[in-house]
């Protein structure tokens, strides 16, 4: 069965800094990946998908991804986090029927 | 493009009363809606899977008389909570995955807050 770890509860960095989230899954065959962010209180934005093709993935508001098949990975990375980057992200694995398992969430937290 | 909207964005009710939510794409047409329901600092929780025209899949440990779901057309999908009870307080969130979307696509809704008191 397909799964998705995200070993941090919560992240702190400061306003400029630069910023990975860590994302591992367990999927039996080409995995289709997704990273959302979640305001409080609010639903789900994509950030970024992989399908298939190259594995450097370029997102909105400045995010990138990188797929590592051998590590079965995909890390969230930004190289300067501003403060409206505050939010909860998702990282998600593409299923049967178009299912979605999500992680367990990461918390970001910007220092100013 | 690609917006869902969901109806009500919060709602509070009696206990034992029932509540709907509506959730609609509002540019696009949706193959298949998923309701999701989200404690507080917990991940999301996939509750049921709904194509138009057809009857939802309910995950498992999901009770379907208790959350009914009725996928009308491709564009509308609503959830109702029946005899609505404070442990059912949650946010609940929907997605709508396109028709031309890739696989596992979803774009999902604001949410809604329901409070049972």
């Amino acid at each position: 069965a397909q799964s998705v770890t995200q070993p941090d509860i919560h992240i702190t960095v400061s306003e400029g800094a630069s910023l990975e989230l860590r994302c591992n899954y367990s999927y039996g065959a080409t995995p289709y990946l997704f990273w959302y962010v979640q305001s409080p209180g609010q639903g789900l934005q994509l950030l970024l998908k992989y399908f298939s093709g190259d594995t450097l993935v370029q997102g909105i508001k400045g995010f990138e991804a990188e797929f590592k098949r051998s590590q079965s990975s995909f890390n969230l990375r930004k190289p300067s986090v501003h403060w409206s980057d505050a939010a909860e992200y998702f990282c998600a694995v593409g299923g049967y029927g178009n299912k979605l398992v999500f992680g367990a969430g990461t918390i970001l937290r910007v220092k100013s | 493009g690609a917006v869902v909207s969901q109806h009500p964005s919060w709602v509070i009710c009696k206990s034992g009363t029932s509540v709907k939510i509506e959730c609609r794409s509002l540019d696009f047409q949706a193959t298949t809606m998923f309701w999701y329901r989200q404690f507080p600092k917990q991940s999301l929780m996939l509750m049921a899977t709904s194509n138009e025209g057809s009857k939802a899949t309910y995950e498992q440990g999901v009770e379907k008389d208790k959350f009914l779901i009725n996928h009308a057309s491709l564009t509308l999908s609503t959830l109702t909570v029946t005899s609505a009870h404070p442990e059912d307080s949650s946010f609940y969130i929907c997605s709508a995955s396109p028709l031309a979307g890739g696989p596992g696509e979803q774009f999902f809704g604001p949410g809604t807050r329901l409070t049972v008191l």
